[in-house]
């Protein structure tokens, strides 16, 4: 959907490793998201960006860290792992805030900590 | 922080059933999405609406911002529409979107 990808598809590691999860758009959109779905939560927004090099905290940002060097990818680290980390993972972009413009999921990136 | 509610969080229906979900929404905001997600996969966006009625198929949305509540109606339901339906909001500013916990739909043959 909207030539987005995500990778890994699937990692497990282990408590205080670090783990970069990429996402790749091939749309030009200029907002990227990453989002975590947890049971019981359902999605919440971890970090955003609005442009190459502009980035913003989101709900649940704490013990991540993003970077978007180029319009096509955006990045989500976790520095030092850790267990409550262990979620399913969801980039999406958007092309403009304009009301009439829909947001596209990559596939997800299920994640666990051991 | 927009609180978005949905209900309810499971529905069972049999086949043919006319399926209504319903979200509410504390703030105002620019647009509401619907999304649908079946087990293990991905996420699809059905309806982005900011005022009215759509309709796709045998799917309809309506909102009314006044209310701050939308509906998601499916007639004629079938098990293929199994799946979480989910509520999510967009504000005025660069951040995303607010989703509601979802609701899970099961049509039985």
């Amino acid at each position: 959907d909207a030539g987005i990808t995500q990778s890994p598809r699937h990692k497990v590691t282990e408590t205080g490793t670090p783990v970069t999860l990429r996402c790749h758009q091939t749309e030009n959109h200029r907002y990227m998201y990453w989002y975590r779905q947890d049971p019981g939560h359902g999605l919440r927004l971890i970090h955003y960006s609005y442009g190459v090099k502009d980035t913003d905290k989101g709900e649940v940002s704490d013990g991540y860290s993003v970077s978007r060097s180029k319009t096509e990818d955006f990045l989500l680290t976790l520095e030092s792992a850790t267990s409550s980390q262990t979620s399913v993972y969801f980039c999406a972009t958007l092309a403009g805030r304009e009301r009439n413009q829909p947001q596209h999921f990559g596939d997800g990136t299920r994640l666990s900590i051991l | 922080k927009n609180e978005v509610e949905q209900s309810p969080q499971n529905l069972t229906a049999q086949e043919g059933e006319f399926i209504t979900i319903n979200c509410s929404y504390s703030v105002g905001i620019s647009a509401l999405h619907w999304l649908q997600q079946h087990p293990g996969g991905g996420i699809v966006s059905l309806f982005m609406l900011s005022s009215g009625k759509k309709k796709h198929g045998r799917l309809i949305a309506t909102i009314n911002i006044q209310e701050k509540h939308s509906s998601l109606h499916i007639t004629a339901s079938h098990p293929r529409d199994s799946a979480v339906y989910i509520c999510a909001v967009l504000g005025g500013g660069a951040d995303g979107l607010t989703f509601g916990k979802g609701t899970h739909l099961i049509i039985q043959p």
